[in-house]
């Protein structure tokens, strides 16, 4: 069955430091892997995504993501926060093959200490 | 580019009457979108996957006479809520495929229902 495990359901940090959210996934095919954040009352941003290729995949707002087939993770990393970071952090996992069906993670929300 | 269009954001309504929560990808074609319900604090469930000209594909549990989607353009799809009730409020999100590239969605900003 298909699924995506974020184990972390809340995280705090310090501004500046560095950043890990945790990823695993469960899929029966090559999956696209995919990290969004949501600010309060608001939709869902695209951060990054890794298709095929480096596994060290790199997106928007400093956030990285590495990709490691044998543990089926896909981990979400910042080497410094910065306080409007604080948000909700959701992974996902498509088929590789269509567009259709998205599998999210729980979620991970951060909260960045001043 | 690829910016998705979610209108109204927040909507109160009586409960009994219908609401209808528009998406609209601005500046591309999308042949596929995706309608998602939030709850508070959680993730998001899919409700139902809407392409262009047919008929939507609603997700198991999710009531197709309650929740009419329809898809009539390349570039629109709206999502009818029918005699709402309380528990019908929650926060609804969309989202769309391009036609070039299926394989990533782009989420509108969502819309919150309160049903009172």
């Amino acid at each position: 069955a298909q699924s995506v495990t974020q184990p972390d359901i809340h995280i705090t940090v310090s501004e500046g430091a560095s950043l890990e959210l945790r990823c695993n996934y469960s899929y029966g095919a090559t999956p696209y892997l995919f990290w969004y954040v949501q600010s309060p009352g608001q939709g869902l941003q695209l951060l990054l995504k890794y298709f095929s290729g480096d596994t060290l995949v790199q997106g928007i707002k400093g956030f990285e993501a590495e990709f490691k087939r044998s543990q089926s993770s896909f981990n979400l990393r910042k080497p410094s926060v910065h306080w409007s970071d604080a948000a909700e952090y959701f992974c996902a996992v498509g088929p590789a093959s269509t567009g259709n069906q998205f599998y999210f993670g729980t979620g991970t929300s951060l909260t960045v200490i001043p | 580019g690829a910016v998705v269009s979610q209108h109204p954001s927040w909507v109160i309504c009586k409960s009994g009457t219908s609401v209808k929560i528009e998406c609209r990808s601005l500046d591309f074609q999308a042949t596929t979108m995706f309608w998602y319900r939030q709850f508070p604090k959680q993730s998001l469930m899919l409700m139902a996957t809407s392409n262009e000209g047919s008929k939507a594909t609603y997700e198991q549990g999710v009531e197709k006479d309650k929740f009419l989607i329809n898809h009539a353009s390349l570039t629109l799809s709206t999502l009818t809520v029918t005699s709402a009730h309380p528990e019908d409020s929650s926060f609804y999100i969309c989202s769309a495929s391009l036609v070039i590239a299926k394989n990533i969605q782009y989420f509108g900003a969502g819309t919150r229902l309160s049903v009172l």
